[in-house]
């Protein structure tokens, strides 16, 4: 049992670039979700999923693409990247919405030059 | 619109000795969860510690315990006998329960950092 993995670890972009960061959980959670963190500002909220099919917008969403095809995988995409994006990502799930009991990734610290 | 404030960026403590976090949150709501999360160096977030609202009794676990004062809406971390390993950024954070509408989102405070001295 894996819990939540991110992949990649670490990640170095130029301005312009896209990718995606990744997350899986198998533990048949319904939600799913991406924060950022950035110093002073603890974590943020991105964009959440209550399962596949469905993804809705969180505190912080411009910038940044979603989309949940699987129960298992909820995908980050940034298309273009931008300096302000630099900034540490967590992927967290849960049995269902609003559920207490948050799983976390191990976070991807992405820099953008 | 909730909020969660942690006034006190740094702080560090002898080891052995105890050391108090603060945290003070906004909330119109009556029921609701508190947490404390440690992420130490190797940034993984760690569940510490969980308050819910409708219960008065102050949570514990081992050497971490709460004093949770709802009228006041603070959620103070003692951490006792404070070890090495406690080395860490404290984040408090706040979540409304299921049911109410809310997004399954935490609200998180800033962040202390502790550092625990040898």
């Amino acid at each position: 049992n894996a819990g939540v993995t991110q992949t990649p670890k670490f990640q170095v972009l130029k301005t312009g670039q896209s990718m995606t960061l990744q997350c899986a959980q198998d533990m048949n959670h319904e939600y799913m979700s991406w924060y950022r963190q950035d110093p002073g500002m603890g974590l943020r909220l991105i964009h959440y999923s209550v399962g596949a099919g469905i993804t809705d917008q969180g505190e912080v969403p411009n910038g940044y693409n979603v989309s949940r095809s699987t129960t298992e995988d909820f995908p980050l995409r940034l298309l273009s990247a931008a300096p302000s994006q630099t900034s540490v990502y967590f992927c967290a799930s849960s049995w269902w919405q609003g559920n207490e009991k948050l799983f976390f990734g191990s976070g991807t610290q992405l820099s953008v030059l | 619109a909730q909020t969660v404030t942690q006034s006190q960026p740094e702080m560090s403590v002898q080891e052995a000795e105890t050391v108090t976090l603060s945290c003070t949150y906004d909330t119109s709501e009556n029921n609701y969860y508190l947490f404390w999360y440690k992420q130490p160096p190797s940034r993984q977030m760690i569940l510490v510690i969980r308050q819910e609202a409708y219960k008065q009794q102050n949570a514990t676990e081992n050497r971490f315990s709460v004093n949770f004062q709802k009228a006041a809406k603070s959620f103070s971390l003692k951490i006792s006998d404070s070890q090495l390993g406690d080395t860490a950024m404290y984040f408090c954070a706040f979540m409304s329960p299921h049911g109410s509408g809310n997004t399954g989102k935490l609200i998180f405070g800033q962040g202390t950092t502790l550092q625990v001295k040898p």
